[in-house]
């Protein structure tokens, strides 16, 4: 159980397109949806926060209008990179809070490469 | 502020070898501890968890963690190590202050030589 999927698994694009990544849980309900971006060798660090239903909470430092989160049902969450460039070639994890609230589970991660 | 600290930028261990790897967190109160497996290229697997009760937490893939409140750490160990376990390690501390968080430590790299 608590299965996340993310889709797709790998992307490239031109600089100044779009992209939309799609983060789903596959066999529970979760009202929060976490967004990470993770650089090589580095940490997770922590985008937003995205509850059902109503706006994403940011980080200090995303820009909101860049990284458009949707969390329209209890199982799917998009993130939203609009007009990518190269410096937005990362990682992208996302996770889901399982039921009891406390636990996070991750998708596999979409690996994003602007050219 | 909370913090999660992982000394160990990466660790080499010998296959069949024993391995612990050390995080130390910093909460006014006790947390809730994580340890997950990231192996290159993938996502976050989650190997164990401490919520409260038995400090000795026994996870998957034979891995299991202690909490020590008195030292503030949550250290995962596995008495021997196979080369498949050559991957990065996070600690991490949720919180549930108003909405949950998750404060992840920096990782540590696990070599495995034969």
């Amino acid at each position: 159980g608590a299965v996340v999927s993310q889709h797709p698994s790998w992307v490239i694009c031109k600089s100044g397109t779009s992209v939309k990544i799609e983060c789903r849980s596959l066999d529970f309900q979760a009202t929060t949806m976490f967004w990470y971006r993770q650089f090589p060798k580095q940490s997770l660090m922590l985008m937003a926060t995205s509850n059902e239903g109503s706006k994403a909470t940011y980080e200090q430092g995303v820009e909101k209008d860049k990284f458009l989160i949707n969390h329209a049902s209890l199982t799917l969450s998009t993130l939203t990179v609009t007009s990518a460039h190269p410096e937005d070639s990362s990682f992208y994890i996302c996770s889901a809070l399982g039921l009891a609230q406390e636990t996070q589970y991750f998708g596999p991660g979409t690996r994003l490469l602007v050219l | 502020a909370q913090s999660v600290t992982q000394p160990d930028i990466h660790i080499t261990v010998s296959e069949g070898a024993s391995l612990e790897l050390r995080c130390n967190y910093s909460y006014g109160a006790t947390p809730y501890l994580f340890w997950y497996v990231q192996s290159p290229g993938q996502g976050l697997q989650l190997l164990l968890k401490y919520f409260s009760g038995d400090t000795l937490v026994q996870g998957i893939k034979g891995f299991e963690a202690e909490f020590k409140r008195s030292q503030s750490s949550f250290n995962l160990r596995k008495p021997s190590v196979h080369w498949s376990d050559a991957a990065e390690y996070f600690c991490a501390v949720g919180l549930n202050t108003g909405g949950f968080k998750t404060i992840f430590g920096a990782g540590t790299r696990l070599f495995v030589k034969a």
